[in-house]
């Protein structure tokens, strides 16, 4: 039963061009949502999270739209740079405090061609 | 200064044996947690500890047993291993209800033989 779905496997962008990155998910108990960013031979490290009540999370190139009634989530990067590219986890928790267990989506490879 | 650490980083070894996976967090931490990433690329939890205690225990075989002996450490025991427990076991600690201050080590790529 794979509640977080990441659709794309892979994703080439130019550099200097928006990166758009999807997620969906099908428990709507989940209330907390998150994109992890993953190198090769490395753990997933924490790039922005988004809470139910809201629907968009900027942090500087990265921002992440919410859409909870398609149960949609996506993180848009612009402008691209070659070091973005990495594999990108989309995650979701339920029941926060007292229960930080995340959902993971299988990942979606994102390649910036220079 | 690595804050989540995991050894051994590579853990080639035969069915039936018994090997241990170490986790170390010096964050500060209260929350440390074992995922497991197969070989279609899911990421799954198996376990979470809170300062020492057993928070969430996923659908595991028996013969996967974590122990914490402090809350910086959280240790991870395979016994009787089988080819289908080939994968990467990540470790991961948080501060209580931060999801933020998620963070992951490196990763152990086990491979049963």
């Amino acid at each position: 039963d794979q509640q977080v779905k990441q659709n794309s496997p892979s994703l080439s962008v130019q550099e200097g061009r928006i990166s758009i990155l999807n997620c969906d998910y099908t428990n709507s108990m989940f209330d907390y949502f998150l994109w992890y960013k993953k190198y090769p031979a490395e753990g997933p490290t924490f790039l922005i999270s988004i809470s139910s009540i809201k629907d968009k999370n900027e942090d500087g190139r990265f921002t992440v739209f919410l859409n909870k009634s398609a149960k949609h989530l996506s993180l848009h990067i612009v402008p691209s740079q070659p070091g973005d590219s990495a594999v990108y986890f989309c995650a979701a928790s339920a029941d926060g405090f007292g229960n930080e267990k995340l959902t993971f989506g299988t990942g979606t490879r994102l390649t910036i061609i220079p | 200064d690595t804050a989540v650490s995991q050894t051994p980083k590579y853990l080639v070894t035969q069915m039936g044996n018994d090997k241990s996976i170490k986790c170390e967090q010096n964050l500060g931490h209260d929350t440390m947690y074992w995922y497991k990433q197969d070989s279609k690329k899911f990421l799954k939890i198996m376990f979470s500890y809170n300062n020492k205690e057993l928070i969430i225990n996923e659908t595991v075989p028996n013969r996967f047993s974590p122990k914490s002996p402090d809350k910086a450490h959280l240790n991870l025991h395979i016994n009787s291993l089988e080819l289908g427990d080939s994968a990467v076991y990540f470790c991961a600690s948080s501060p209580r209800g931060q999801f933020y201050g998620y963070t992951f080590g490196s990763g152990t790529r086990l491979t049963v033989v």
